[in-house]
């Protein structure tokens, strides 16, 4: 079953704009994490979320968690030129197995 | 520390011939997988090692596909003969397990022509 579904798919901002990700899942989890993608490049992890967390920051990151909706958003303040990528959310399955959604594609204009 | 190491970082190959991917994980990490990026949609979990056996296959997509981790070090990810639709990243990842979060590689972009 496919977890961690994002929305939008794609999106474009201008420089110093906020972004907002948002993202849904179907099965109970232990914690949620978000990752980047740069083009051609290797996924980086951005941020991990527990099941018991409702808020966390880290920079210029700000993800929430709603178990209750089975949904999780990530907010990327004051964007950057250099924060176009593609964004995932993924799910933590049976032996610690990383169930990804499809990303949302972030273009931000300078 | 060293992360993850994946090469080649770029592979070029015709349809039919056969490639080869490397993974040198984290040193001490247990954990290894596999996961693919196919044509720019999700990505995908290919399989899990525990050290040098097989936890989780259930992601592999056919038996053109044939993984090992010998010695429960590095791992190869072999694709023969490959297809038109096995283009894409594939990327490793590491862990202790647990708790303890992904370090991922910076994938293998693979062209099927």
């Amino acid at each position: 079953s496919q977890q961690g579904e994002e929305d939008p798919q794609a999106l474009s901002i201008q420089e110093g704009e906020n972004a907002t990700m948002n993202c849904s899942y179907k099965t109970s989890i232990n914690n949620l994490q978000w990752y980047r993608q740069n083009s051609g490049r290797g996924l980086v992890h951005l941020i991990l979320i527990r099941s018991n967390e409702r808020e966390k920051h880290s920079g210029r990151l700000r993800v929430t968690l709603d178990t209750s909706k089975k949904s999780s958003s990530l907010l990327i303040t004051a964007s950057r030129a250099a924060d176009t990528a593609s964004y995932f959310c993924a799910t933590t399955e049976y032996g610690n197995k990383l169930v990804f959604g499809a990303g949302t594609i972030l273009r931000v204009k300078s | 520390e060293a992360g993850v190491t994946q090469f080649p970082s770029h592979s070029v190959i015709e349809k039919g011939q056969t490639v080869t991917l490397r993974c040198d994980p984290i040193s001490g990490h247990d954990n290894l997988y596999w996961y693919r990026r196919v044509m720019g949609k999700e990505i995908k979990f290919l399989l899990h090692f525990v050290k040098e056996s097989k936890q989780d296959e259930s992601g592999m997509p056919n038996n053109r596909f044939l993984a090992e981790r010998t010695g429960g070090t590095y791992s190869t990810l072999k694709v023969q003969p490959a297809e038109l639709e096995d283009s894409g990243v594939y990327f490793c990842a590491s862990s202790q397990g647990g708790a303890y979060g992904y370090t991922f590689g910076s994938g293998t972009r693979l062209t099927v022509v």
